[in-house]
């Protein structure tokens, strides 16, 4: 079974700018959820997907944004981009079973760099 | 925000070698999860707590769900070189709100094996 799967794998953008990631789950995985990870903040929670509606929200201006679409695929958004968002970006599916098959599995991420 | 405190920061062991890493929360988590990442690269799960007390095993590796629910920890025995990389844990409510599709992550530890 093929793994999470996010392209592109590296982005250079200028400030002002926005930019578009794209993610796809582990087929059968209906739970899409993003983090970004800098050396100074570590890995942190941005958004979670399920069924096209967003469930959860972690401490990001409303410049990040995303969406699902109906086979589970999931894509998030950056506007008006500053320096601060240079990171990678992680997104990671779940099957959301209710159950212990809930882990998330992890894609290889975005690599972000703002100039 | 809620935080893991994640210790040892780094390690530098020789090859052969027993490695142990723990965490601690001031919060209660219903999952414990352990992950590995490599540069450039998405962390990869090494083992998946879901109970209180549970001992689990991956091949060399060994990790335990605290009784408290406020802290586990990850054994490496017999290092090789190929476990040089960054392990993170990462915690898991279940009860659904605002705790869909999160997890909260420690800081991480660097390990180094010198053959």
């Amino acid at each position: 079974k093929a793994g999470v799967t996010q392209t592109p794998r590296y982005l250079i953008k200028t400030r002002g700018q926005q930019v578009t990631l794209s993610c796809s789950p582990i087929s059968g995985h209906r739970s899409v959820s993003w983090y970004q990870q800098t050396p100074g903040q570590g890995l942190q929670f941005l958004f979670e997907y399920f069924s096209e509606t967003q469930r959860n929200k972690g401490n990001f201006p409303g410049r990040f944004s995303g969406r699902q679409f109906s086979n589970s695929r999931s894509e998030m958004n950056v506007s008006t981009l500053e320096l601060g968002d240079s990171a990678l970006y992680l997104c990671a599916s779940s099957l959301v079973t209710g159950g212990a098959l809930d882990t998330q599995y992890f894609g290889p991420g975005t690599r972000l760099t703002v100039l | 925000g809620q935080q893991l405190n994640q210790s040892p920061q780094s390690m530098f062991i020789q090859e052969g070698e027993d490695v142990s890493m723990n965490c601690t929360s001031s919060s209660i988590f219903n999952t414990w999860l352990w992950y590995k990442q490599d540069p450039g690269e998405g962390p990869v799960l090494l083992i998946a707590l879901y109970k209180a007390g549970e001992l689990t095993s991956n091949g060399r590796l060994t990790a335990q769900f605290g009784i408290t629910r406020k802290d586990s920890f990850l054994n490496i025995s017999a290092s090789i070189p190929s476990d040089v990389g960054i392990y993170f844990c990462a915690g898991q409510l279940r009860a659904g709100g605002t705790s869909y599709g999160k997890l909260t992550f420690g800081q991480g530890t660097i390990l180094t094996v010198h053959p």
